[in-house]
C-alpha cells in the first residue's frame, strides 16, 4: 500500500531536549516536505526536499533541521525544542512538482 | 509571493443542501490551485486540482471547483452534502514549476441532519 508514515504519532517532551520525527514514503517520490498546522494559521511549510541531498527552507524554518540522505526518508530534527514548537506536524511527498502531495497521518508534539 | 484567503472559518449546513467554500488567492504569476480535505484526526488528502485547461474541475466525492482568473478565485462547491462531508477544507496555491505549497487557514464544514 502506497503511504507516508510518521513516527512517533504523539510526543510530549521538555524544552531543550533534542528530538527527531521520522518520515518515510514507499512511493519512490522525489519531493518531500514538512508542514506544521496551527489553529487559525492553516498549514505552513517548514522545509522541503527536491531529491537526495537537496533541501530548501519553507516559510517557517527557524528552529528546525532536515536531512535527505535516502530518497525514502526525510526526518525533521528539533535540536532544542521550545514551547512555541508545540504543533501538529505533517510530512508529505509527491512524484513531481505539480503532482498531488500525499500526506502522512501527522505527529502531535507538545513541548513543555 | 503567493497567498491564499479562505474567508469563512466555519460553514454550517444541513444535510442534502448545497455548499460553497470560498477561496481567493493573490499571485502575480501563473499558479496551480488545489483543494485538500482533512477528516478528523487524519492527514490531508487531495480533493481536486487545477493545473491548466478547463476552468471547471471535478474532484472526488462529488466536489467541483471553478477557477476564475479575473477574480483570482477558486471556490469549491457541492450540490448536496452528506454528514460524512464534515471536515476541514484547505485551499492551496503553488507557483507553476515550484514545489512550494501555500495553504489557506482552512474552512470547517459542519453538516448536520
Amino acid at each position: 500500500e502506497a503511504q507516508v508514515t510518521q513516527n512517533p504519532r504523539y510526543l510530549i517532551t521538555v524544552t531543550g531536549k533534542k528530538l527527531t520525527v521520522t518520515c518515510s514514503q514507499n512511493m519512490n517520490h522525489e519531493y518531500m516536505s514538512w508542514y506544521r498546522q496551527d489553529p487559525g494559521l492553516g498549514l505552513r511549510q517548514i522545509y522541503y526536499s527536491m531529491n537526495v541531498e537537496v533541501t530548501d527552507k519553507g516559510d517557517v524554518p527557524e528552529g528546525y533541521k532536515v536531512s535527505r540522505k535516502e530518497k525514502r526518508n526525510f526526518p525533521l530534527i528539533l535540536e532544542s525544542p521550545s514551547p512555541n514548537q508545540t504543533s501538529l506536524y505533517f510530512c508529505a511527498s509527491s512524484s513531481d512538482r505539480v503532482e498531488t502531495q500525499y500526506f502522512g497521518p501527522g505527529t502531535r508534539l507538545l513541548v513543555l | 509571493a503567493q497567498s491564499v484567503t479562505q474567508l469563512d472559518s466555519q460553514v454550517p449546513v444541513f444535510e442534502e443542501a448545497p455548499v460553497e467554500l470560498r477561496c481567493n488567492y493573490s499571485s502575480s504569476v501563473s499558479v496551480y490551485l488545489f483543494w485538500y480535505v482533512q477528516y478528523p484526526n487524519q492527514g490531508l488528502q487531495l480533493l481536486l486540482k487545477y493545473l491548466s485547461g478547463s476552468t471547471l474541475v471535478k474532484g472526488i466525492n462529488g466536489f467541483e471547483a471553478e477557477f476564475n482568473k479575473s477574480q483570482t478565485s477558486f471556490h469549491l462547491r457541492k450540490p448536496s452534502v452528506h454528514i460524512s462531508d464534515t471536515a476541514e477544507y484547505f485551499c492551496a496555491v503553488s507557483r507553476t514549476g515550484f514545489q512550494k505549497l501555500v495553504f489557506g487557514t482552512g474552512t470547517r464544514l459542519l453538516v448536520s441532519p
